[in-house]
């Protein structure tokens, strides 16, 4: 059976719906945060990122958003399709311009048709 | 040419074996790296090349050994692994060590050690 850690926080939202994934990150002094998705069996592809100079980002149907006062970040996904649906990670750059990326845990999105 | 290819694909290996994971960007860039990625877990860094140097290494046990012969080709060595070692492995690269840049991925090794 499945154990206690290994279910991702999942997201369940209808085709053409808005998503928003939420993500903490722990360290004050990272300057850079990105947001992946990953798709099954394929590897970490970047969406968007922001700077810390910055609250708001703007892409294609894709907005982030970062409030460091309470050290949180957000991915809005407008009108969602089916092949949005893969675990999205949100990442930090740890301490400056170490190139080290620290990665969230992930959420699971799912669009049901 | 926006891509990072890594070969192979999947990999099996006993726990005697040694295989060598091969990693390649023509982005030029000069930053390179490996995660290692456990099943509905994020990916976790392993290594940092900075200009073909090592300029990271978290921790990594030595049964894993990093390489870069190339500013354009990044080598993971493994000898005598355990079968908790089995995970994917991501390779990426970025365009300048020491700037924030994004990183880009790999497709990832699936290696399983019996």
């Amino acid at each position: 059976g499945e154990s206690v850690g290994l279910h991702l926080p999942t997201l369940s939202v209808q085709e053409g719906d808005n998503s928003i994934i939420n993500c903490a990150y722990s360290n004050s002094a990272s300057d850079y945060f990105i947001w992946y998705k990953q798709e099954s069996g394929k590897g970490p592809q970047f969406i968007i990122d922001i700077r810390s100079n910055m609250d708001k980002r703007q892409g294609q149907r894709v907005t982030v958003l970062l409030n460091k006062t309470v050290k949180h970040l957000s991915l809005q996904i407008a009108a969602t399709q089916p092949g949005d649906s893969a675990v999205y990670f949100c990442a930090e750059n740890y301490g400056g311009a170490t190139n080290k990326l620290i990665f969230g845990t992930g959420t699971l999105l799912a669009v049901q048709p | 040419d926006t891509e990072v290819t890594q070969t192979p694909k999947h990999l099996v290996m006993g726990m005697t074996n040694k295989k060598s994971l091969k990693c390649e960007q023509h982005m030029g860039h000069r930053a390179m790296y490996w995660y290692k990625q456990k099943a509905k877990k994020p990916p976790e860094l392993m290594f940092v090349y900075s200009y073909e140097k090592l300029s990271i290494n978290e921790s990594v046990p030595s049964r894993f050994s990093p390489e870069c012969p190339n500013s354009s080709l990044l080598n993971l060595h493994l000898h005598a692994l355990q079968p908790e070692d089995s995970a994917l492995y991501l390779c990426a690269s970025s365009q300048e060590p020491g700037q924030t840049y994004e990183q880009y991925f790999g497709p990832g090794t699936r290696l399983t050690v019996t």
